[in-house]
């Protein structure tokens, strides 16, 4: 069974960046292909990016393309998701999502890390 | 990119009754779709993937069907751990993979 275990909660300045990392257990990082959704307060599920197995790399969702690098430690299991030039309608909870199969839905969530945006 | 349009946005049903929840595609999916369910302050938990199959450790209660534009999620019996809010997921044409707005299931 996997894991997931985010980073805990963030208070950032506008125009800050945001590195929000995800502990893998139960898997190897290799194992897994793995994304990043994030909610605003009240909102839906938004997908920002992920590993493309076709492609063999990460891509990203067009809206955050050149704000946001998703990476990996495969040493520590370890992805991170950083966010940058953070603006107010960044404040979100980001979870980050395995897609065991490497099929397209997301089978395993961690518990999300709320990231607050405020001057 | 593909538009998921989830109906009705908040449904109010008895415990113990019927409840259908509906979800369109701007264009076929086949039956590449997921749904899930979340509950305040949790992370959203898988229930159906491939449009039907249930995920692991999912209540037989939980049914997908559909393919192509339209799918539903139907939970025959209605217990009071799944009022939630309940969100379908195309992963047919991706990136991006893209979510409906989410319905929520409340107490009647």
């Amino acid at each position: 069974q996997v894991q997931l275990v985010q980073s805990g909660a963030e208070v950032k300045k506008p125009g800050a960046s945001v590195k929000v990392s995800c502990k893998v257990s139960g898997y190897t990082l290799t194992e897994l292909s793995m994304h990043w959704v994030r909610q605003a307060p009240g909102k839906g599920l938004e997908w920002m990016g992920g590993f493309d197995p076709e492609d063999g790399e990460t891509i990203y969702a067009q809206k955050f393309q050149g704000r946001v690098t998703m990476t990996e430690d495969t040493s520590t299991d370890t992805a991170y998701m950083e966010l940058s030039s953070l603006r107010s309608e960044d404040t979100a909870v980001y979870y980050c999502a395995t897609d065991q199969h490497y099929l397209g839905y997301f089978d395993y969530w961690g518990q999300g890390t709320l990231v607050t945006v405020s001057s | 990119e593909i538009v998921m349009t989830q109906s009705p946005a908040t449904l109010s049903v008895s415990p113990g009754e019927r409840a259908t929840l509906s979800c369109r595609a701007s264009q076929s999916v086949s039956s590449n779709l997921a749904w899930y369910q979340q509950k305040p302050g949790q992370a959203p938990r898988l229930l159906i993937y491939g449009a039907s199959t249930r995920a692991t450790g999912i209540p037989a209660r939980f049914s997908g069907s559909g393919s192509g534009t339209e799918f539903t999620l139907t939970i025959s019996s209605l217990q009071s751990e799944d009022f939630a809010v309940y969100y379908c997921q195309q992963y047919n044409n991706w990136p991006p993979n893209t979510f409906g707005q989410g319905t929520k299931l409340e107490i009647k």
